[in-house]
């Protein structure tokens, strides 16, 4: 059963408008959620997280929005480049704050930015 | 300049045998993990390494082994009890966390193809 659902497998936006990718999850005891971005053979990079004491985190062109009583969390990218084009990874962490947390992925959604 | 390394980055394996999956971190961190990636799937956890010398199984470990002698190394050995080991398996690394959350950061990974 997938506790972090990326339903949209894939995305196409125009470069320069918002891209906006969703993430769902069902364990209520989630409470640290990241994105990570990943180009073929390549391992994923880190690029945005959020703690679910906070309800918006923004780094840059992206930004979190945390939804918990819906358990949904977005990442907006605000303007698109064409170097965003990846699959984006959305995870999920239970329990304690701390080091060694087991994260849960989701399916993860290529974005494609057209020039 | 620090980072995870991941060696070789392409491996072949013949039926039955077992082969070994180099990690390496310059980082000074605690605990490496170990993924499994197959195509249009989200990683999956192998084994994990909170210190030296300890190390627990993650959601698919049957047919690999981990040894952690070392804290800046965490090999991995797929052995012949694994009967689809082709896939892209990806080592990662995070600090302690101290009370505060830590993202994984991730080597660019090993893809292994059965001959």
């Amino acid at each position: 059963d997938q506790q972090v659902k990326q339903n949209s497998p894939s995305l196409s936006v125009q470069e320069g408008r918002i891209s906006i990718l969703n993430c769902d999850y069902t364990n209520s005891m989630f409470d640290y959620f990241l994105w990570y971005k990943k180009y073929p053979a390549e391992g994923p990079t880190f690029l945005i997280s959020i703690s679910s004491i906070k309800d918006k985190n923004e780094d840059g062109r992206f930004t979190v929005f945390l939804n918990k009583s819906a358990k949904h969390l977005s990442l907006h990218i605000v303007p698109s480049q064409p170097g965003d084009s990846a699959v984006y990874f959305c995870a999920a962490s239970p329990g304690r704050a701390g080091n060694n947390r087991k994260l849960i992925w989701g399916l993860g959604t290529s974005l494609a930015v057209n020039p | 300049d620090g980072g995870i390394t991941q060696s070789p980055k392409y491996l072949f394996r013949k039926e039955g045998q077992n082969v070994t999956l180099s990690c390496e971190q310059n980082l000074n961190h605690d605990a490496m993990y170990w993924y499994r990636q197959d195509p249009g799937q989200g990683l999956r956890l192998i084994y994990y390494s909170q210190i030296v010398n300890d190390f627990q199984k993650g959601d698919i470990a049957e047919g690999y082994s981990v040894s952690r002698e070392k804290k800046e190394s965490f090999p991995l050995t797929v052995t012949s009890a694994q009967k689809n080991p082709t896939a892209f398996y990806l080592c990662a690394s995070n600090p302690p966390g101290q009370g505060v959350n830590q993202p994984q950061h991730f080597g660019d990974g090993t893809r292994l193809s059965i001959l």
